[in-house]
């Protein structure tokens, strides 16, 4: 499978745990964009990385967020100190730098109790 | 705010109809507007996308109304299928915002048999 993958598919965690998720984007794509997405709504823009660099990060990622992609091919997102608001779907996408088109992984559905 | 309005919140057609969804946007530097499927517990799937430059856009059964004088477009499904219900999502993105996607709250469509 050449699409993007994401790994765990399912994340169950209680409050005060910290995360981590991971993204595998289409090889040869240099942007990878993080979004999340609640239930019963579009998804909404985290951060993104051109290669290695992170250029964008949005309001909605506070200090408990971090994310990485060290050799510009997989990336990371870790939350620390989960809270309930952060029950959602994470969703990675990738896409050639200087094209329009991203193309989404199957997501990590993260479960606060 | 949300800067991709979309309507209806959901809709359901008998097989062989026309579902028609809404979408509208105010940030004129907006140049690519794609539209994602997306069904339960997957990923968003690019379907179609267009410019501005365009009014109409088809692929196969799906196809973009574009009005840039208004700021709307709009996704139909011809002769719907069951297997077409799923969650339709419009988005927007411009270069000079380094392509990061808003996204409309989604449309879930029924097709009935």
């Amino acid at each position: 499978d050449t699409g993007v993958s994401q790994d765990p598919r399912h994340k169950i965690t209680k409050r005060g745990q910290n995360v981590t998720f991971r993204c595998d984007p289409i090889s040869e794509h240099n942007r990878l964009y993080w979004y999340r997405q609640t239930l019963g709504q579009g998804p909404e823009f985290l951060t993104y990385f051109q290669n290695e660099a992170q250029l964008e990060k949005s309001r909605l990622l506070s200090d408990r967020f971090s994310a990485e992609r060290p050799k510009g091919s997989f990336s990371t997102l870790e939350i620390q100190r989960t809270e309930q608001g952060d029950s959602a779907m994470y969703l990675c996408a990738s896409s050639l730098k200087g094209y329009n088109e991203q193309f989404f992984g199957p997501g990590t559905r993260l479960t606060v109790l | 705010q949300q800067q991709v309005k979309q309507s209806p919140q959901s809709l359901i057609v008998q097989k062989g109809g026309i579902p028609i969804i809404n979408c509208a946007y105010e940030n004129t530097a907006f140049d690519y507007f794609p539209w994602y499927q997306q069904f339960p517990g997957k990923g968003p799937a690019l379907l179609i996308a267009i410019r501005p430059d365009v009014s109409e856009k088809k692929e196969g059964r799906f196809t973009i109304s574009f009005n840039k004088s208004a700021k709307q477009f709009s996704l139909h499904i011809m002769d719907s299928q069951p297997g077409d219900s799923a969650t339709y999502f419009c988005a927007a993105s411009s270069a000079r915002g380094d392509y990061k996607l808003s996204f409309g709250a989604g449309t879930t469509v029924t097709v009935r048999a």
